[in-house]
């Protein structure tokens, strides 16, 4: 059964605390993404990755680091650095030249305490 | 020029109505205008998709209009169901290698019985 993997599906964070986000896909996309999604706005661009060992900032990377060891996980931590970081985070991936067509995964919600 | 805007940002229509919403861009760059559905809680889903080779794409009861010189697009759902309740959100990007998925802003739906 492919798709991607999001976890955990909540998670808590006291404030000045860094966490991870894990994302895995079994689709064999080489291209991988990191989106935050706050109520009343679209998708925000996070961080992107086309390749293993590659990865770009998106729009709103302050605060946020990623790492692409593996071509199935794109794991995001969100730092002390991030100044609101509540908010739902969405993991996607493609095959990279599929025209922009990506699948995402459930979602993970993150609560500052 | 990398904005899509969205409109409306909420809908309420009764149940068997027509669904609306519009979307509209700039880049005229962009060549792959798909369409996702998000339900609470939930990461979004690939509704519907089209390129500017075409004016109108239909499956079931979903419909994208397409108006390359107005650079505007539009979802209309027939016969809409309480079942596409919903958060809608209109994107756009370039094919060809990677390229980023730019967002509409989501417009939510409401489906009343």
């Amino acid at each position: 059964d492919g798709g991607i993997t999001q976890s955990p599906k909540y998670l808590f964070r006291k404030e000045g605390q860094n966490v991870t986000l894990s994302c895995e896909q079994n689709l064999n996309h080489d291209a991988m993404y990191w989106y935050r999604q706050d109520p009343g706005q679209g998708l925000r661009l996070i961080y992107y990755s086309q390749i293993v060992n590659d990865f770009q900032k998106g729009d709103i990377a302050e605060g946020y680091s990623v790492s692409r060891e593996k071509k199935e996980s794109f794991p995001l931590t969100v730092t002390s650095a991030q100044k609101n970081p509540t908010a739902f985070y969405l993991c996607a991936s493609s095959t990279g030249t599929s025209g922009g067509r990506q699948f995402f995964g459930p979602g993970t919600r993150l609560t500052v305490l | 020029q990398q904005q899509v805007k969205q409109s409306p940002q909420s809908l309420i229509v009764q149940k068997g109505g027509i669904s609306i919403i519009n979307c509209a861009y700039e880049n005229t760059a962009f060549d792959y205008f798909p369409w996702y559905q998000q339900f609470p809680g939930k990461g979004p889903a690939l509704l519907i998709a089209i390129r500017p080779d075409v004016s109108e794409k239909k499956e079931g009861r979903f419909t994208i209009s397409f108006n390359k010189s107005a650079k505007q697009f539009s979802l209309h759902i027939m016969d809409s169901q309480p079942g596409d309740s919903a958060t809608y959100f209109c994107a756009a990007s370039k094919t060809g290698g990677y390229n980023k998925l730019i967002f509409g802003a989501g417009t939510r739906l409401a489906v009343h019985p």
